[in-house]
């Protein structure tokens, strides 16, 4: 079963708008939430990432906002650019598994110009 | 400046047939980890390294055997290839086990079985 869910599959937004991409856990045991990049052709890279010891992280035109009542958190691109298109990849994982990463199922995201 | 190297880039096999995956990693990372990517599945842990000398089964382990061979390489044998196993595999390293320790992945090796 996928203990972390991601939505939507797939976004296209217009240049300078904003993308938004959630996911939602299962596991309350979960304690550290990143989002991982994905260009075509390579291997996703770290973006951004939380604990849920706050509700917002911002970095540059990415932010990730947490609700931790409601086990949501998602990932806002602001100003979006042509350049940010790719595949995002929400995770999530506890203090007891390590770095051993909970994926979703990922959401590709198209910029149009 | 490397990173995580992963060999071949592309395969093709026929089933039953087995192959090697190679990773190495030059960032004296202590973790490694074997992922696999299939469309709206996102990535699942095949098996992973915590240190040398140690391996252990990850979410989707069946069909598969690792060796980590030293600190660098971390290696995935498909003994006798099936079609469920097309897909594309990505080797990754973290320089320790903590869980806001990084993940750091290759470029990926895509895999069809036919």
């Amino acid at each position: 079963q996928q203990q972390v869910k991601q939505s939507p599959q797939s976004l296209i937004v217009q240049k300078g708008g904003i993308s938004i991409i959630n996911c939602a856990y299962e596991n309350t045991a979960f304690d550290y939430f990143p989002w991982y990049q994905q260009f075509p052709g390579k291997g996703p890279a770290l973006l951004i990432a939380i604990r849920p010891d706050v509700s917002e992280k911002k970095e540059g035109r990415f932010t990730i906002s947490f609700n931790k009542s409601a086990k949501q958190f998602s990932l806002h691109i602001m100003d979006s650019q042509p350049g940010d298109s790719a595949t995002y990849f929400c995770a999530a994982s506890r203090e007891t598994s390590g770095s051993r990463l909970t994926f979703g199922e990922g959401t590709q995201l198209t910029v149009n110009p | 400046n490397a990173g995580v190297t992963q060999t071949p880039k592309f395969q093709v096999l026929k089933t039953g047939q087995s192959m090697t995956l190679q990773c190495a990693q030059d960032m004296n990372h202590n973790s490694m980890y074997w992922y696999r990517q299939d469309p709206g599945m996102g990535l699942r842990l095949i098996y992973y390294s915590a240190s040398e000398g140690t391996t252990d089964k990850g979410e989707v382990p069946n069909g598969y055997n690792v060796s980590r061979l030293n600190k660098r390489e971390f290696s995935l044998r498909l003994e006798s290839a099936a079609p469920s196993q097309t897909s594309v595999y990505f080797c990754a390293s973290s320089e320790t086990q903590g869980s806001n320790s990084p993940l750091h992945f290759g470029n990926g090796t895509r895999l069809t079985v036919t």
